[in-house]
């Protein structure tokens, strides 16, 4: 299994400023994303992040208000810009293994409040 | 609209009861099928996944089912725990290799 942190576990912030989530992996992994879970809902997929090139955003997420950065194979960051109350939710960084399943392992999640 | 539908959307059971959740897909082509534990405040933890040709796995008191003609999958738990309570979630892995569908999840509580 692969062995994930994420930093801060939980943050309450204002409307307006931003938030970095740090997000390192135990062992080097190609693919790394971000997702979102709003209260009551499962998961959606923020983006994909990549080593070395910009990041691949789904529909209805923008760089501009998610920015993130992926250094190296180890680590990554989501920046929430500019919050509003609708941001709040929970943010997951997750990694993908090789191997016959392609397994998929989640962090412990960033869970944000914005007032 | 979700590709991937779960029924029912809550449950509640007695400690050391039995329980079947259901997930219901259309997604195609299809590559697997996970079942995932969400305790409160957590990240997802894998507890099954299967293939197109398996048709059950098990993992401890969690089995899974999959049906891939007709598109649905079932996760029994067994003599059921306190600890069992959380969120179950049925993820549907299509055709690309890292292209998951989520289901909404089922929210279990096992109440003593």
């Amino acid at each position: 299994s692969a062995v994930i942190s994420q930093k801060p576990s939980r943050d309450i912030c204002q409307r307006g400023t931003s938030l970095t989530i740090q997000c390192q992996v135990d062992s080097q992994v190609t693919m790394m994303f971000w997702y979102r879970q709003q209260p009551g809902q499962s998961l959606t997929l923020i983006a994909t992040a990549n080593q070395g090139s910009e990041a691949t955003y789904e529909s209805g997420f923008v760089i501009d208000k998610f920015p993130i950065s992926r250094p190296n194979l180890t680590f990554s960051t989501l920046t929430v810009s500019n919050m509003s109350p609708e941001d709040s939710s929970i943010y997951l960084c997750s990694v993908v293994r090789g191997g016959s399943y392609n397994e998929q392992f989640f962090g412990p999640g960033t869970r944000l409040t914005v007032l | 609209k979700n590709q991937v539908e779960q029924s029912p959307q809550s449950l509640i059971i007695l400690e050391g009861k039995n329980c079947t959740l259901q997930c219901n897909y259309t997604v195609s082509p299809f590559s697997n099928l996970r079942w995932y534990k969400q305790d409160t405040g957590r990240g997802p933890v894998s507890l099954t996944i299967m293939t197109f040709s398996e048709n059950t796995k098990s993992n401890g008191r969690y089995t899974a089912t999959l049906d891939a003609d007709t598109k649905q999958s079932s996760l029994h738990i067994t003599a059921s725990q306190l600890s069992d309570s959380a969120s179950y979630i049925c993820v549907v892995s299509a055709g690309a290799m890292f292209d998951m569908r989520f289901g909404a999840g089922t929210r279990l509580t096992v109440k003593p």
